[in-house]
């Protein structure tokens, strides 16, 4: 079946450093390509979304380009701060399913 | 209005008892869903409605039950609570099922004793 595979488990980092969350993918079809944001105390929020091979998302300074060839979404931000602490998930959808996730990355900023 | 909201926000039950979980929203949506989540794990699809029509994970399908009454509420209803229940439960929605973005609920944590 589809799967979302996020190398990362954690990561921690300094105010002002490069992220970067790696997202691959497994489907049999064309799947849409998401990530959301997950914050202590609150559910997923959705960040944005890639419909199509080299689609560029986008969303707060964070961005995530769909690469078919490679099969992978992976989100970056070139400087975070404290507030970018929180979970971040990749998932993908598919024609007439819903959404599935990946395990999800914490993100630790540290001023 | 992009809200959607889960009661209660912590839940505790008895091995062998029922539990049922309540959600809402407000955005007319026609697709509710349910997600499980566990420390480690990505969120699992439990099922979903679409409208009044119920789609259950396989292989959970004996395990959840679930109920729509109208478009606003769905509940999810485990029957027998086991320790391995023990878990977040996320509800959802959006206005369609595929490719869609999905509105979340703070979540319920439930905690089987």
């Amino acid at each position: 079946g589809d799967s979302v595979t996020q190398t990362e488990g954690q990561v921690a980092l300094s105010e002002e450093d490069f992220l970067t969350i790696h997202c691959n993918y497994s489907a049999s079809g064309y799947p849409a390509l998401f990530w959301y944001v997950q914050y202590p105390g609150e559910g997923p929020q959705f960040l944005f979304r890639a419909s199509r091979d080299k689609e560029k998302g986008s969303s707060r300074g964070f961005e995530a380009t769909y690469d078919k060839g490679t099969t992978s979404f992976h989100l970056r931000k070139a400087s975070v701060q404290e507030s970018d602490s929180a979970v971040y998930y990749c998932a993908l959808g598919d024609w007439g399913r819903a959404l599935i996730f990946g395990t999800g990355t914490t993100v630790s900023v540290s001023p | 209005d992009t809200t959607v909201k889960q009661n209660p926000r912590y839940k505790l039950a008895r091995v062998g008892k029922p539990v049922n979980l309540i959600c809402s929203q407000t955005m007319n949506h026609d697709t509710m869903y349910w997600y499980q989540k566990k420390p480690n794990q990505a969120p699992k699809l439990l099922l979903f409605y679409y409208d009044k029509i119920l789609n259950r994970e396989a292989d959970t399908f004996e395990k959840f039950q679930s109920s729509r009454p109208n478009n606003s509420f769905c509940s999810l209803y485990i029957g027998s609570a086991g320790l391995e229940y023990s878990a977040m439960y996320l509800c959802a929605s959006s206005r369609e099922i595929q490719n869609e973005r999905l509105f979340f609920g703070h979540g319920t944590k439930l905690s089987v004793l």
